[in-house]
């Protein structure tokens, strides 16, 4: 049951233009998200995150948009550069305290190529 | 801040011996960390929650007297695969989650395990 989707395994964009990755989500009891990079036999790298009581969350090049009745999220990258070419994986947690707190699921990843 | 490290970053081992990780919080106290582990290609799978002090919780399929969890303090926990097959051999990554923000996890870089 996979409970974070992400339906692209890759996008290729122009340098300079906009990225957006999509993510979906299952989970109603999912309260958190985050985005990670990922280069090859490295660990994640967190991104940014959002919480379920915002639907969108800035930090320089990188937005994320979050829209709950739709249980997607969205990834946008501006402008795009060679160096963000990765792969980009969603995290979701559900609060709520017990076994489930803090535990991240991820979705399958994106592949993200920036051309010079 | 918020610097996670993880020893070795490859190991080789033979077929029946025991190999341990270790991962480390360099700038924080982790309370919780977690270990994933990476097929190719493939996305990041929980295999156990760490708690200091206490026993780690699996995730289910995940053979705990195989896989050896240890968070003796706030910033080291590890990762004993005892009786290596060459089936275990895989991408492990450690997390390590700081009190505030809860939600989010910093990775370690991971350590690429060969069983031969």
């Amino acid at each position: 049951d996979q409970q974070v989707k992400q339906n692209s395994p890759s996008l290729s964009v122009q340098e300079g233009r906009i990225s957006i990755l999509n993510c979906d989500y299952t989970n109603s009891m999912f309260d958190y998200f985050l985005w990670y990079k990922k280069y090859p036999a490295e660990g994640p790298t967190f991104l940014i995150s959002i919480s379920s009581i915002k639907d969108k969350n800035e930090d320089g090049r990188f937005t994320v948009f979050l829209n709950k009745s739709a249980k997607h999220l969205s990834l946008h990258i501006v402008p795009s550069q060679p160096g963000d070419s990765a792969v980009y994986f969603c995290a979701a947690s559900a609060g709520g305290g017990g076994t489930s707190y803090g535990k991240l699921t991820f979705g399958q990843g994106t592949i993200l190529t920036v051309h010079p | 801040g918020a610097v996670v490290s993880q020893h070795p970053s490859r190991v080789i081992c033979k077929s029946g011996t025991s190999v341990k990780i270790e991962c480390r919080s360099l700038d924080f106290q982790a309370t919780t960390m977690f270990w994933y582990r990476q097929f190719p290609k493939q996305s990041l799978m929980l295999m156990a929650t760490s708690n200091e002090g206490s026993k780690a919780t699996y995730e289910q399929g995940v053979e705990k007297d195989k896989f050896l969890i240890n968070h003796a303090s706030l910033t080291l926990s590890t990762l004993t695969v005892t009786s290596a097959h060459p089936e275990d051999s895989s991408f492990y990554i450690c997390s390590a989650r700081r009190l505030l923000p809860f939600y989010e996890q910093y990775f370690g870089p991971g350590t690429r395990l060969t069983v031969t």
